[in-house]
C-alpha cells in the first residue's frame, strides 16, 4: 500500500488565521481525499482532489473555507481558512492505491483553534 | 438518505473475551464495505468485503458480509488490550464513500 506523509501532525492556531496541511504520497495516485473528524465524531469527507482540475466539495464544505491544491499526482494541500474554534478537528488525507485494499490514510493533523 | 449504522457504539470487555461488532447500511449502488481500526488519528485498513458469505480472516479478526440483509460483522477473538480502539465501518457506493459512527472498544487487562 501507499505511504502518505502528512504534516503538520498537530497545531494550535489563533482564530481568524489559516493553516495549510500537506500530504505527500510515495506513489502516483489519481484521486486524493480530504476528511475531517470532529471530536467524538466519525470521518466526514470534505472534498475529492483530482490532479489538474478543481476539487469536488461535499455538501456543507466550500472552496473559500477549505481551498485545496493538487499540483501533481503525489501531492496535495488543504487550507483551513479564517479558523474558528469549531474547526478544531483531526484532518486526514487518504488515497486508494490498490483496488481491493481500501483507502490508505495519512497520519492526520490534529488542529486546535483557540 | 443513505446511511451506515454501527452497534454498539461503545463496548468494554476483559482480555480473552470475544467481541462482535455490527455494521448495517442502507445505500444504493453498493460496491464494498470496509472495516478500519482507529487508535490515535489515522484509521488503518482491516478488511474489504464485496461478496456475501465469504469470511475474511486475519489472525484473531474476521469479518463477513450479508448483502441480502445489508450488514456486516467484525469478530475479534481472545481480545487483548492492544485491540482497544475505535472500529470504523465504511461503505463505498456509486462514487461515494461514507463512514459509520464507529464502535469504541475498550479491552481491560
Amino acid at each position: 500500500s501507499a505511504v502518505i506523509s502528512q504534516k503538520p501532525s498537530r497545531d494550535i492556531c489563533q482564530r481568524g488565521t489559516s493553516l495549510t496541511i500537506q500530504c505527500q504520497v510515495d506513489s502516483q495516485v489519481t484521486m486524493m481525499f480530504w476528511y475531517r473528524q470532529q471530536p467524538g465524531q466519525s470521518l466526514t469527507l470534505i472534498a475529492t482532489a483530482n490532479q489538474g482540475s478543481e476539487a469536488t466539495y461535499e455538501s456543507g464544505f466550500v472552496i473559500d473555507k477549505f481551498p485545496i491544491s493538487r499540483p501533481n499526482l503525489t501531492f496535495s494541500t488543504l487550507t483551513v481558512s479564517n479558523m474558528s474554534p469549531e474547526d478544531s478537528s483531526i484532518y486526514l488525507c487518504s488515497v486508494v492505491v490498490l483496488v481491493g485494499y481500501g483507502y490508505t490514510f495519512g497520519s492526520g493533523t490534529r488542529l486546535t483553534v483557540v | 438518505e443513505d446511511k451506515v449504522v454501527q452497534s454498539p457504539l461503545s463496548l468494554v470487555v476483559h482480555e480473552g473475551d470475544t467481541v462482535t461488532l455490527n455494521c448495517s447500511y442502507e445505500v444504493t449502488n453498493f460496491r464494498s464495505l470496509l472495516w478500519y481500526k482507529q487508535e490515535k488519528k489515522a484509521p488503518t485498513f482491516l478488511f474489504m468485503l464485496t461478496s456475501s458469505g465469504i469470511e475474511k480472516k486475519s489472525g484473531r479478526l474476521s469479518s463477513i458480509l450479508d448483502k441480502k440483509e445489508l450488514f456486516s460483522i467484525l469478530n475479534i477473538t481472545a481480545t487483548q488490550t492492544g485491540d482497544s480502539a475505535v472500529y470504523l465501518c465504511a461503505v463505498e457506493y456509486g462514487q461515494n464513500f461514507v463512514f459509520g459512527p464507529g464502535t469504541r472498544l475498550s479491552v481491560l487487562p
